[in-house]
C-alpha cells in the first residue's frame, strides 16, 4: 500500500526566502506525482505533475523534482511571497488513475 | 468555464438520512474520483471512476455508492448517514492516467 510523507508539517519563513518542500512515497511504481496548493476552505489548484521519466518541472518560481528511486519529491518555491501562504499537498499517481495524497506542509510568509 | 461543479457546497444531514452529492465534469475527461478531506488524515479516496459504466473502490468505500452512467457526472450516494461521516468531500477529474486532475471547490457535509 502506498504511504505518502509529507516534511514539515508547517514552515513559517520570511517574505523573499528561498525554500524547500518535501514528500516522500514508499512505492516507487509511480505513474507520476502531482503538487497542489489549498488555500484555506477551497479545492484544491494544480501547480506541477513530473511523470514517471522526467527528472523536474518548471512553471513560474515553482521548481519540482523527482527521485523516484528513493522515493522522493519537493518542491523549491524561489523569493517566497505573502500570497504564497497556503497549504501545499503532493500526491503520488498509479497508472490506473489512484491517487494518494500526503498530509500537506502548511505555509507562512511573514510580510 | 465552469470545470468541476459540486453541489451542494454545505449540507447538514440527521443520522441515517441518505443523500446524493453532485459531481459534473464539462471537460470530457475519463477520470473521476471522490475523496474526502479530514483533519489530519489528509485526503482519502472513496470511489473512482476510468469512464462510463466502470467504477472501483478506493481506501474508505464502505457506506458510499457511486455509479457513472455519463462522462460527465459521478454522484456518491450516502446510504445512511452517520457522525463518522461528517468531512468535507472533493470530486476531482482527470483526461486520463497521465495528465493533472482538476478538483472542485468541496461540499462540507456535517451528519448530527
Amino acid at each position: 500500500k502506498q504511504e505518502v510523507t509529507q516534511i514539515p508539517a508547517a514552515l513559517s519563513v520570511p517574505e523573499g526566502e528561498n525554500l524547500v518542500l518535501n514528500c516522500s512515497f514508499t512505492d516507487s511504481a509511480i505513474y507520476n506525482l502531482q503538487w497542489f496548493r489549498q488555500d484555506p476552505g477551497k479545492g484544491l489548484t494544480s501547480l506541477l505533475l513530473i511523470q514517471s521519466s522526467q527528472r523536474e518541472q518548471t512553471s513560474g518560481r515553482l521548481n519540482a523534482s523527482l527521485d523516484k528511486s528513493s522515493g522522493r519529491s519537493t518542491l523549491y518555491i524561489a523569493a517566497s511571497q505573502p500570497g504564497d501562504s497556503a497549504t501545499y499537498l503532493c500526491a503520488a499517481n498509479t497508472n490506473a488513475g489512484k491517487s494518494t495524497f500526503g498530509d500537506g506542509t502548511t505555509l507562512t510568509v511573514k510580510p | 468555464n465552469a470545470g468541476v461543479t459540486q453541489t451542494p457546497k454545505f449540507q447538514v444531514l440527521k443520522t441515517g438520512q441518505s443523500m446524493t452529492l453532485q459531481c459534473a465534469q464539462d471537460m470530457n475527461h475519463e477520470y473521476m474520483s471522490w475523496y474526502r478531506q479530514d483533519p489530519g488524515m489528509g485526503l482519502r479516496l472513496i470511489h473512482y471512476s476510468v469512464g462510463a459504466g466502470i467504477t472501483d473502490q478506493g481506501e474508505v468505500p464502505n457506506g458510499y455508492n457511486v455509479s457513472r452512467s455519463t462522462t460527465e457526472d459521478f454522484p456518491l450516494r450516502l446510504l445512511s448517514a452517520a457522525p463518522s461521516q461528517t468531512s468535507v468531500y472533493f470530486c476531482a477529474s482527470r483526461p486520463n492516467s497521465g495528465s493533472e486532475a482538476f478538483f472542485g471547490q468541496g461540499t462540507r457535509l456535517t451528519v448530527v
